[in-house]
């Protein structure tokens, strides 16, 4: 079985500019979830996708970000216009839905370096 | 402001011995616990999760869950030098939802020595 997918793995791009993230669950994993880490902190939570929906988007940090999940599969995220401050390793994360205890398994992250 | 502490470290045990990592929780209502293992550059690897107080084994990782002290540990036995990593303590926000976020420590950073 497939994990997590994420792409690109790196992405460089200069302030003002505009970059799409992609996410591609655990195929049957309803959950998916957008989370970040800035360097030197711990791993902070984005929002929260059941199937096409957003469940939860608290963690978004400002209206520079927009996530999408169209048809309940893959999901994006972009950040438009780029700030310094949004450097860091995106990832993404699927479960599934059915237990309120279940597991999260994250991908292998995009890093983002915004110049 | 809902938080998860541990120890940054790093922690370094000798190869055979008992590695000892520890967490402790703010959110007084949080029902699920993980714990997941970051080598450099690469992402999360969930390696335990524990739901009820007491202990949880799995080979070598043992889980302990203290919910009155707000308290969660990983036990490593027989540490391995392939052991080494970053270990992340992982709390969920929400209690009985179905799919809810996590809070993550800062992560306790591992050296196991041959």
């Amino acid at each position: 079985e497939a994990g997590v997918t994420q792409f690109p793995s790196h992405s460089v791009i200069e302030k003002g500019q505009t970059v799409t993230l992609r996410c591609d669950p655990i195929s049957g994993h309803d959950n998916l979830y957008w989370y970040r880490r800035v360097m030197g902190k711990e791993i902070k939570f984005l929002l929260h996708f059941v199937k096409e929906s957003k469940q939860d988007e608290s963690g978004m940090p400002n209206n520079r970000f927009l996530a999408e999940r169209t048809g309940g599969t893959y999901s994006t995220l972009k950040v438009q216009p780029a700030e310094l401050e949004d450097s860091g390793v995106y990832f993404c994360a699927s479960s599934q839905v059915g237990q309120g205890n279940s597991e999260q398994f994250f991908g292998p992250g995009t890093r983002l370096t915004v110049l | 402001q809902k938080e998860v502490e541990q120890n940054s470290g790093p922690l370094s045990v000798p190869e055979g011995a008992i590695a000892s990592l520890n967490c402790t929780y703010s959110d007084r209502v949080s029902q699920s616990f993980f714990w997941y293992r970051q080598y450099s550059g690469k992402s999360p690897e969930l390696i335990m999760s524990i739901y009820s107080n007491g202990d949880k084994e799995d080979g070598r990782f043992t889980a302990q869950l203290n919910k009155a002290s707000q308290y969660v540990s990983l036990l490593i036995r027989d540490s391995q030098p392939s052991d080494s990593a970053t270990y992340l303590c992982a709390v969920n926000i929400h209690s009985n939802q179905a799919g809810t976020a996590l809070i993550f420590g800062k992560g306790t950073t591992l050296s196991v020595s041959s």
